[in-house]
């Protein structure tokens, strides 16, 4: 499988809000409501932001929030705070048990 | 608390063996399918390997005949053992637990594995 295509990298005021892309086929990300989001920040573990395209876990703000359309799954980061800079990861079930992941894309907070 | 501790990484030839090792607690690793990730140094997130609570294993094409995913239900322990390691394998290796579906939400903390002469 290869991995799914995000922007490298995106950026935004605090406040506004930014939206970061992740493009798949129709044998993950299109094919399954199995997306799902990471946060990372340096030298940490990934924190899930988002899962089922859409869902938040509990303790995500609803800053954030997931979409799906077609082969391309988003997120987008409403209310940015300094805190939410990071690298971000998009993550689909791709069929017979087996992950994806984009390659990650650095969100920097201007 | 739930939580996941990873041991065993290392530096190790190429062409070496190394078991890792992701001790659980707050919950049974038995009842769960456990995964493995990885991630090169710089670089994103690689998933790597799946056990299944009844036992069925399921691994990435570029570790596929040379690592093996277990558990041991006694310890609450997983395990991912590692043969023929290559310098492509150098990485972080994180294990993780689903909150549903196929989304993570518990990770250890990582352990480093560097695969280098």
């Amino acid at each position: 499988q290869s991995a799914l295509t995000q922007p490298r990298s995106v950026s935004g005021s605090p406040g506004q809000s930014v939206t970061i892309s992740c493009t798949g086929t129709s044998s993950d990300v299109g094919g399954y409501n199995y997306v799902s989001w990471y946060q990372q920040h340096p030298g940490k573990a990934p924190k899930l932001m988002i899962y089922d395209v859409s869902k938040r876990p509990s303790g995500v703000p609803d800053r954030f929030s997931g979409s799906k359309s077609g082969n391309t799954a988003s997120l987008t980061i409403s209310g940015l705070q300094a805190e939410d800079e990071a690298d971000y990861y998009c993550c689909s079930y791709a069929g017979s048990a087996h992950v994806v992941f984009g390659g990650g894309t650095k969100l920097t907070v201007l | 608390e739930v939580q996941l501790v990873e041991s065993g990484g290392g530096l190790v030839q190429p062409g070496g063996s190394l078991r890792l090792s992701c001790a659980a607690s707050g919950f049974t690793v038995s009842s769960n399918y456990m995964s493995w990730v990885r991630q090169a140094p710089g670089k994103g997130l690689e998933w790597v390997s799946v056990i299944y609570s009844g036992g069925s294993t399921y691994y990435a094409d570029s570790v596929k005949g040379r690592f093996t995913i277990s558990r041991d239900n006694s310890k609450n322990t997983l395990y991912l053992q590692m043969n023929s390691l290559r310098a492509e394998d150098t990485a972080v290796y994180y294990c993780a637990r689903p909150l549903t579906g196929y989304a993570f939400d518990i990770w250890g903390q990582g352990t480093m594995v560097t695969v280098s002469s």
